[in-house]
């Protein structure tokens, strides 16, 4: 079963705008990562997050991680129409060995 | 880095016929090996993990099976397709010894008519 959720299910935004996106999930983690996706193509692995962290930066990305609440934000500063993709959240449910995805927020940069 | 390679990258298959996709991995030893399903604007399915040659372990009941011949290669398999089989297979990895990012391969498109 999946175990995370992301929401918005769908983002459409303007060049240069900010994107959120926001992932929710059930268990404990180790740690919680976001990978993006082009249409019909592999995972592309953008960061990873720790449970023991509260914020993480690369680039353009800010990724939160409130495990209080179970709940982590992607956000993308500054957006370009080549983010054009779906994101995904996965977690570890505290097995090393094992990740879990949520059904995605597909985001559409409108140029 | 890793280097994921899946073949076929696209396959059209009958009710009924054998399934085998193949995946291999360069750049990394004695990696976790991952199959995951992804249904069209869905998320990705865990079917089944490899900590080690010959260890399977099988998320979901399933028509699939997978095996561990080598090191780094993964193979999914069925004995008679489903149509409920059609599907976006992705094959991973992660290397235990450095960090616990996931790496994917390319995908096969898998259509069971």
């Amino acid at each position: 079963s999946q175990q995370g959720e992301e929401d918005p299910q769908a983002l459409s935004i303007q060049e240069g705008e900010n994107a959120t996106m926001n992932c929710s999930y059930k268990t404990s983690i180790n740690n919680l990562q976001w990978y993006r996706q082009n249409s019909g193509r592999g995972l592309v692995h953008l960061i990873l997050i720790r449970s023991n962290e509260r914020e993480k930066h690369s680039g353009r990305l800010r990724v939160t991680l409130d495990t209080s609440k179970k709940s982590s934000s992607l956000l993308i500063t500054a957006s370009r129409a080549a983010d054009t993709a779906s994101y995904f959240c996965a977690t570890d449910r505290n097995n090393f060995n094992k990740f879990y995805f949520g059904s995605g927020t597909k985001l559409n940069v409108k140029p | 880095s890793q280097t994921i390679h899946q073949w076929p990258a696209t396959l059209v298959q009958p009710v009924g016929s054998p399934l085998s996709l193949e995946c291999t991995v360069e750049g990394t030893s004695n990696p976790n090996l991952y199959w995951y399903r992804q249904a069209a604007g869905r998320g990705l399915q865990l079917l089944f993990y490899s900590v080690g040659i010959g260890q399977i372990s099988s998320e979901v009941p399933q028509n699939l099976s997978a095996s561990r011949p080598q090191d780094r290669q993964f193979i999914l398999s069925s004995k008679k397709l489903l149509l409920s089989d059609s599907g976006f297979y992705l094959c991973a990895c992660r290397d235990r010894s450095s960090t616990d990012t996931q790496y994917f391969g390319p995908g096969t498109r898998l259509t069971v008519l």
